[in-house]
């Protein structure tokens, strides 16, 4: 069975402060999304690595995928309450399907 | 744009009650997924389908029943509902694949089994 691991699980910081969320796993992922979700609503893609080393930025927002394709980590810098929510990593696997991290709970007060 | 639409969005059930949750897309896609997402472990995959006519198991499918007849419909069905099936469902669908391509959801299904 290939899981995911993702940490932490719930992070409450003040406004204007930095965080990473960590993805971790034992398997190789072809490919490695984040997802950002509301209350009541579905998933939202942020961002798709796709090659070992790769760092892409969204903004405020710097994604990593590891080199050797097993782990990924999401960094927030200078973070706003609009950045409040459930943080998702998921890896994607030959068969087409994606592998779900647990979720990290970010809540930013202002 | 639609989307993917799921409904109902809210159900409550009796336990050994049926029911069928139902998707529906309108990108053309031809991967379609059913998810459960509980407190503390994220979403879990309990069938997914590569295109119509086609149906596979997940990493949780004890329980559930799927269907894909027409390419832009994806039901899932709890043939006798149990408390352990209280959750919120989500439906999701891809071009040809997660590599590289973002999922697209639904807003969810949130059921509750008494």
């Amino acid at each position: 069975t290939q899981l995911l691991e993702q940490s932490p699980q719930f992070l409450s910081i003040q406004e204007g402060e930095n965080l990473t969320v960590y993805c971790n796993s034992s398997s190789v992922f072809s490919s490695l999304q984040w997802y950002r979700q509301e209350p009541g609503e579905g998933p939202v893609l942020l961002v798709t690595v796709v090659t070992g080393g790769e760092v892409k930025k969204l903004k405020r927002l710097t994604f990593q995928f590891g080199d050797a394709r097993k782990d990924s980590s999401l960094h927030i810098t200078a973070a706003q309450p609009g950045d409040t929510g459930l943080y998702l990593c998921a890896g994607a696997v030959p068969t087409g399907k994606l592998i779900f991290g647990q979720g990290t709970t970010l809540q930013v007060k202002p | 744009n639609a989307g993917v639409t799921q409904t109902p969005k809210f159900r409550v059930l009796k336990t050994g009650q049926s029911m069928t949750l139902q998707c529906a897309q309108d990108m053309n896609h031809e991967y379609m997924y059913w998810y459960r997402q509980d407190p503390g472990m994220g979403l879990r995959l309990i069938h997914y389908s590569v295109g119509e006519g086609t149906t596979a198991k997940g990493e949780v499918p004890d329980g559930y029943n799927v269907s894909r007849l027409k390419k832009q419909n994806f039901l899932l069905g709890l043939e006798s509902a149990a408390p352990s099936q209280t959750s919120v469902y989500f439906c999701a669908s891809n071009p040809n694949g997660p590599r590289g391509q973002p999922q697209h959801f639904g807003d969810g299904t949130r059921l509750s089994i008494l």
